[in-house]
């Protein structure tokens, strides 16, 4: 069966560094992997999405790789601040042709240390 | 603009009883989901509605989920004789269409408690 493994642990980063999280899969072929974060008591909200075709996505201080080979996604902050503190998910989708939702990850805990 | 709303937010059933949660997505997204999280969990697919047609619903756990949005806007999940394990937050996101290639919007959720 599909398996997406988001690093269960909560992740404790000094502010300033780069936090990087990290998206593992088995048994799944994503045309599209996707990037949310969520904050206690709210939806998810997007942040990048990054194509099977695509090594490397930049926005501000976000970046995500996706290595189709190790299935696997890095998704890296840089200069991390105390608001970057919540659960950030990942997310892989079909191609088109299937009416499927986003399969996620359980999501990762950052927090961010004044 | 308005973003994507849910009511209620916050729904307390007694076992046994039905739950209607709402969802109101951005205006003219096509595409509407449901999603369930569970504490500590991600998000997991419901059922997906493409305007009013409702395309897959794999994901409903069992007979007792319906969902319905009969005008393609508006959108109603129906839980019928609660169970304490449909305890959860129930979440709509709604995309300007099906594929992955597009981000989805989500609403806060409605937190049911079956009790």
């Amino acid at each position: 069966s599909q398996k997406i493994e988001q690093n269960s642990e909560a992740l404790n980063i000094q502010e300033g560094k780069t936090a990087t999280l990290t998206c593992n899969y088995t048994n799944y072929s994503p045309a599209y992997l996707q990037w949310y974060r969520q904050d206690p008591g709210r939806g998810p909200v997007f942040l990048l999405l990054i194509r099977e075709n695509e090594k490397e996505k930049r926005k501000e201080r976000l970046k995500v790789t996706f290595d189709t080979t190790l299935k696997q996604s890095l998704f890296h902050i840089t200069a991390s601040q105390p608001a970057d503190s919540a659960t950030y998910l990942c997310a892989l989708a079909h191609e088109g042709g299937g009416a499927d939702g986003l399969t996620f990850g359980k999501g990762t805990h950052l927090i961010i240390q004044p | 603009g308005a973003g994507v709303s849910q009511s209620p937010r916050y729904k307390v059933a007694k076992r046994g009883q039905d739950v209607a949660l709402r969802c109101d997505p951005i205006s003219g997204h096509v595409s509407l989901f449901w999603y369930q999280q569970a504490l500590g969990q991600g998000p997991e697919f419901l059922t997906y509605f493409q305007n009013e047609a409702q395309l897959d619903k794999s994901g409903l756990p069992s007979d007792r989920f319906f969902a319905e949005r009969p005008e393609g806007s508006v959108s109603t999940l129906k839980i019928q004789r609660t169970q304490q394990e449909d305890s959860a937050v129930y979440l709509c996101a709604s995309s300007l269409a099906r594929t992955g290639s597009y981000e989805q919007y989500f609403g806060p959720g409605t937190r049911l408690t079956v009790t």
